[in-house]
């Protein structure tokens, strides 16, 4: 069975630092893979997703994530962190064929240090 | 207005009793799925429904059923509520085409005393 793992509950960094949120997936034929996004009191929302049209997505808010084949990994990052981008991020892996069902990573708050 | 919309945003309720929980959307999509979120451990999908006629148990059914009133309905219902059914509920549809991200609703957040 497919499953998602998110290296790190919580993450701190400070404003205008790195930001990097680990994601694997354990899946023997890559999957469609998302970011999502949820604010304090909200829903998730779509950061970005790779579809294997290319390995380097960008999505919204400067984030970006790589998909690397050979690490099963797919890594958020985004070069300089704002107050704004502290949330619980998701990470989550789609089946390509049959069903598509979709997993969950357990999330990751980041918070960012003034 | 919103895409997806989840009513009530907030219940508390009593052990024992039946409480149902709404989704609507406006999106236009075949499929429509509900989640319960619990600290540590993600979200985890309840039942996921691709039409009206069409509904699947997810990974952690028991306890719960559903209902699709119509393509933009899907509600959830807890027939007799326990404490550990205490968690923040979503709703989520998608357009079922390969890929496709999932839009989510607000969530319900539900308490069971």
């Amino acid at each position: 069975a497919q499953s998602v793992t998110q290296l790190g509950s919580h993450v701190s960094v400070s404003e205008g630092a790195l930001v990097l949120l680990r994601c694997n997936y354990s899946s023997s034929v890559p999957p469609y893979l998302f970011w999502y996004v949820q604010y304090p009191n909200q829903g998730l929302q779509l950061l970005l997703k790779y579809t294997s049209a290319a390995t380097l997505v960008k999505g919204i808010n400067g984030f970006e994530a790589e998909f690397k084949k050979s690490e099963t990994s797919f890594h958020l990052t985004k070069p300089s962190a704002h107050m704004s981008d502290a949330a619980e991020y998701f990470c989550a892996a789609m089946n390509s064929g049959g069903y598509q069902k979709v997993t969950f990573g357990i999330g990751t708050k980041l918070q960012v240090i003034p | 207005d919103a895409d997806v919309t989840q009513t009530p945003r907030n219940r508390i309720t009593k052990t024992g009793k039946r409480i149902m929980l709404e989704c609507s959307q406006t999106k236009g999509h075949d499929r429509m799925y509900w989640y319960r979120q619990d600290p540590g451990l993600g979200l985890r999908l309840i039942y996921y429904s691709f039409d009206v006629k069409d509904i699947n148990k997810g990974e952690i059914s028991d306890g719960y059923s559903v209902s699709r009133q119509a393509q933009a309905k899907f509600s959830l219902s807890l027939e007799s509520a326990i404490p550990n059914q205490t968690a923040l509920y979503f709703c989520a549809t998608s357009d079922g085409a390969g890929g496709r991200a999932q839009y989510f609703g607000p969530g319900t957040r539900l308490l069971v005393l």
